[in-house]
């Protein structure tokens, strides 16, 4: 069945980065384009960046512009999400997310990967 | 950024019931704007995209509708399974907002 896995959760010291993976399995990787889309204890979503699995091109929040990079590994279906300069704001649920290319919603969505930033 | 506020934050429903919430934009989205259900742990759900588009597999006791600035998801006949926190996503421009959700309890 098509499903996405996350790697599974961090613990990070302020000031550090984390790298969380998410593996695609089900379906042509390539096809489709990766979101990732974090969660705050307690908060809304909050939409961070895609890639476009197939050739490469992100697209990133503003707001995390120059902190975040998403990357992918074609030979092995897989996406990842790095953060860098980590505060305790960072602390949430990521999630890697399935979006279609004209986007149509994030349909298939990975069970989440708890970072936990505290000093 | 566009904001997107929904209406209510929380409602309290029966079984059975029928519901509406509400979607309002900072500007207008035309119809890019997505439905999601989140139950606690778990992540979303799709439910709705482009407003009035019914995903796959998604009872069809879920509609959506609404253009612009205003737009509503509406739940026909409260199911027990449906107590959860509905979401909206729009998708009209960078950054994809989501709503502050709306908490749908018994």
């Amino acid at each position: 069945q098509v499903q996405l896995v996350q790697s599974g959760a961090e613990v990070k010291k302020p000031g550090a980065s984390v790298k969380v993976s998410c593996l695609a399995s089900g379906y042509t990787f390539i096809s489709y384009v990766i979101h990732w889309v974090r969660q705050a204890p307690g908060q809304s979503l909050e939409w961070m960046g895609w890639i476009n699995s197939g050739n490469g091109n992100t697209k990133y929040s503003q707001k995390f512009q120059g902190r975040v990079t998403i990357v992918r590994d074609t030979s092995a279906s897989t996406a990842y999400l790095e953060v860098n300069s980590l505060t305790s704001e960072d602390t949430a649920v990521y999630y890697c997310a399935r979006g279609g290319w004209p986007y149509s919603g994030l349909d298939v969505w990975g069970q989440g990967t708890t970072v936990t930033v505290s000093s | 950024d566009i904001q997107m506020t929904q209406s209510p934050s929380t409602l309290s429903a029966s079984v059975g019931d029928r519901v509406t919430i509400t979607c309002r934009a900072s500007q207008s989205i035309s119809r890019w704007l997505a439905w999601y259900q989140q139950k606690p742990g778990k992540a979303p759900k799709l439910l709705i995209y482009k407003a009035s588009n019914l995903e796959s597999g998604v009872p069809s006791r879920f509609s959506g509708s609404g253009s612009g600035t205003e737009l509503t998801l509406t739940i026909s006949s409260l199911q027990p399974d449906d107590f959860a926190t509905y979401y909206c996503q729009q998708y009209n421009s960078y950054p994809y907002t989501f709503g502050q959700g709306t908490k749908l309890e018994i």
